[in-house]
């Protein structure tokens, strides 16, 4: 019930694409759903997050879609670059808690 | 942008050894966390510290894992006795109030147990 599935676990997208990573959750108590963004070496860094009283958030070319009812939510990275290869890690947050339960990343490799 | 600063970088030790990884958190930042990726693996919580005080830990934070802020500024974590399978990547993070749950990750400690 804790768990975050994440798919899928690697893909390659040519530059300008848009890569769609999943995440599915089971515990509806999560109430916080944010996106990190972890380049070789370094700490995930925050990308974008979503509360599930929104279906959808942009921020610049990185956009949420949230389907409450199916308990899924995607990542969508527009006009993809090289520069955003790295591993993307989905992650969920339970109400009254302040740990994050995370998926097992995808390693995203955009290639020129 | 202000960073949580992570020390060392690397950390090689012997089964059975105690290690403290150390982490400065960013300044007015309130909660404090440790995580930890074993190689190619998930992001998994272990432990938040709030006031002093442990608020919630994982079933991997065991009697061996230990934590600390023992001058307003550090927050350690110690593993008194390690094992090989403590080998990971051990991250801290912070956030600033109970209210914003976006972490501040730092660039994390390697932890090899040989």
């Amino acid at each position: 019930q804790q768990q975050v599935k994440q798919s899928p676990q690697s893909l390659i997208v040519q530059k300008g694409g848009i890569p769609i990573i999943n995440c599915a959750y089971e515990n509806t108590a999560f109430d916080y759903f944010p996106w990190y963004q972890q380049f070789p070496g370094k700490g995930p860094a925050l990308l974008i997050a979503i509360r599930p009283d929104v279906s959808e958030k942009k921020e610049g070319r990185f956009t949420i879609s949230f389907n409450k009812s199916a308990k899924q939510f995607s990542l969508h990275i527009m006009d993809s670059q090289p520069g955003d290869s790295a591993t993307y890690f989905c992650a969920a947050r339970r109400a009254g808690s302040y740990q994050l339960t995370f998926g097992k990343g995808t390693k995203l490799s955009v290639i020129p | 942008e202000p960073e949580v600063t992570q020390t060392p970088s690397h950390q090689v030790t012997q089964m059975g050894q105690e290690v403290i990884l150390r982490c400065v958190p960013i300044s007015n930042h309130l909660y404090f966390y440790w995580y930890r990726q074993i190689l190619g693996q998930k992001v998994e919580f272990l432990v938040s510290f709030y006031n002093n005080e442990i608020s919630e830990k994982s079933e991997i934070f065991d009697d061996q894992f230990s934590v600390e802020r023992p001058d307003g500024s550090n927050f350690t974590l110690k593993i008194r006795s390690t094992k090989l399978e403590d080998s990971a990547m051990y991250f801290c993070a912070s956030i600033p109030t109970g209210e914003n749950y976006g972490y501040t990750f730092g660039s994390g400690t390697r932890l090899t147990v040989v």
